[in-house]
């Protein structure tokens, strides 16, 4: 069965960091790309940004571009998203979702975890 | 970034009858290659992560029950509830991934019950 489990979110000051992980399970991680999608309370999806299965290829949100680094350990089965400078607009419920296929873009998103809440506020 | 916008924003339908949800992208997602339209259509409940319905435009994710279609090529697509069931009440996104530089979704469509 396909898991995908985040954890990292919080309540964080403005201009401050914060590490989202996804863990991963029930799939072989490194043949596929990952991403990571927002829904701020009340609002619509949000893509941030997606990393293929070897790290060769990555991209971000203009929102989010210089700000947020996705990274992953495939020995881990791990997704993560470095998140700098934070924002009051950053607050979302950040979602860890699987590609179809290795490659970032090009595939659609066929399985999702249940979201980590990220609350940027002083 | 290529945009998706939907029609309508909301939806009631009664229970039985059918409910069609729009999807228009501001430049073609058909890949020429392949001849693969690259548009997903997403259902999310409340409290509820998104769970994929239609990837392709037209191909059904395995164990998604067959009221639900998805049509269209190029810039407009549908998505397609033969008749309605209480537990399709959600809001519904389609998403474009044709583009090598960013993922884009819908505003989303919230679908009742009238």
């Amino acid at each position: 069965e396909v898991q995908l489990v985040e954890s990292g979110g919080g309540l964080v000051q403005p201009g401050r960091s914060l590490r989202l992980s996804c863990a991963a399970s029930g799939f072989t991680f490194d043949d596929y790309a990952m991403h990571w999608v927002r829904q701020a309370p009340g609002k619509g999806l949000e893509w941030v940004s997606g990393i293929s299965w070897n790290s060769g290829s990555i991209g971000y949100a203009d929102s989010v571009k210089g700000r947020f680094t996705i990274s992953r350990d495939n020995a881990k089965n791990s997704l993560y998203l470095q998140m700098n400078s934070l924002r009051a607009e950053d607050t979302a419920l950040y979602y860890c979702a699987k590609a179809r296929g290795g490659y970032y873009s090009g595939y659609d998103l066929s399985f999702w975890g249940q979201g980590t809440l990220v609350t940027v506020s002083s | 970034d290529i945009v998706m916008t939907q029609s309508p924003d909301s939806l009631a339908v009664s229970l039985g009858e059918r409910a069609t949800i729009n999807c228009k992208s501001s430049q073609s997602v058909l890949y020429s290659s392949n001849n693969k339209n690259y548009l997903a259509w997403y259902q999310q409940k409340p409290g509820q992560p998104p769970k994929l319905l239609i990837y392709w435009a037209s191909t059904r994710e395995s164990g998604v029950p067959d009221r639900f279609s998805g049509s269209g090529s190029g810039t407009d697509f549908t998505l397609t509830i033969s008749s309605l069931q209480a537990e399709d009440v959600a809001v519904y996104y389609c998403q474009q991934y044709y583009s090598t530089l960013s993922i884009t979704f819908g505003q989303g469509t919230r679908l009742e019950i009238k």
